[in-house]
């Protein structure tokens, strides 16, 4: 089966620093997906990155960022210039198509963004 | 609206009582999923649909009961609510295949007295 880890429940960053969201996951499978997933207060769910497991080249978008180390079954994300609006909880997620396409999610890590 | 929505937002419910939480999708995905969300545990999965009328167990099934007749929609059924069931219950959708990933709904949050 399948498992997410994510160490750090909570975390704070002040305004315009960078900050680092930590994620392991455990696998046999060679080919999967791997997600980063932003909640807001407002409970939406909004995916903020993907990286797909084949490609060695690190994913990012905008001032978000992945240190994805496939031996080492780690799954970073960077914020950059972190802004008040990244405050939120974040979950990280693994996906192998051979399973039903099911996610399987960390327990998340809450973000706090400080003035 | 396009996308996926869920009904109601927010329920509350007495121990015992059956409740249905509605789901619905407009992209015509294959795959729609429903999650419970809980601290500490992030998003377990409860129960997952490949295609209309083909459904399966997630990691925590028990309690549950779903039903797929048409693609765009997945009600999940509360048969006899506990309050162990007291949680934000995420549907969630996606297209399949390699490349994808899923779409989910604003959530709803019950309440089980």
């Amino acid at each position: 089966a399948q498992t997410v880890t994510q160490s750090q429940p909570e975390m704070s960053v002040q305004e315009a620093e960078t900050v680092t969201l930590s994620c392991t996951y455990d696998t046999s499978e060679n080919n999967y997906y791997l997600f980063w997933y932003k909640q807001p207060p407002s409970r939406q769910m909004i995916l903020v990155i993907r990286q797909e497991a084949y490609k060695q080249q690190n994913a990012t978008e905008n001032r978000f960022s992945v240190n994805f180390q496939k031996a080492a079954k780690s799954f970073s994300l960077k914020i950059s210039d972190s802004q008040l609006g990244d405050t939120a909880m974040y979950f990280c997620a693994f996906m192998n198509w051979n399973y039903g396409q099911n996610f399987v999610f960390g327990p998340g890590t809450r973000l706090s963004v400080l003035p | 609206d396009a996308g996926i929505t869920q009904s109601p937002r927010y329920k509350i419910t007495e121990t015992g009582r059956q409740v249905t939480l509605m789901c619905h999708q407009t992209w015509s995905h294959s795959y729609m999923f429903w999650y419970r969300q809980d601290l500490g545990h992030g998003l377990r999965l409860i129960y997952y649909s490949a295609a209309a009328d083909i459904t399966d167990k997630g990691e925590v099934p028990d309690g549950y009961v779903v039903s797929r007749s048409k693609t765009e929609n997945f009600p999940l059924t509360l048969e006899s609510a506990t309050r162990s069931q007291t949680s934000v219950y995420f549907c969630a959708s996606s297209e399949g295949g390699r490349s994808t990933e899923a779409f989910f709904g604003q959530g709803t949050r019950l309440t089980v007295v």
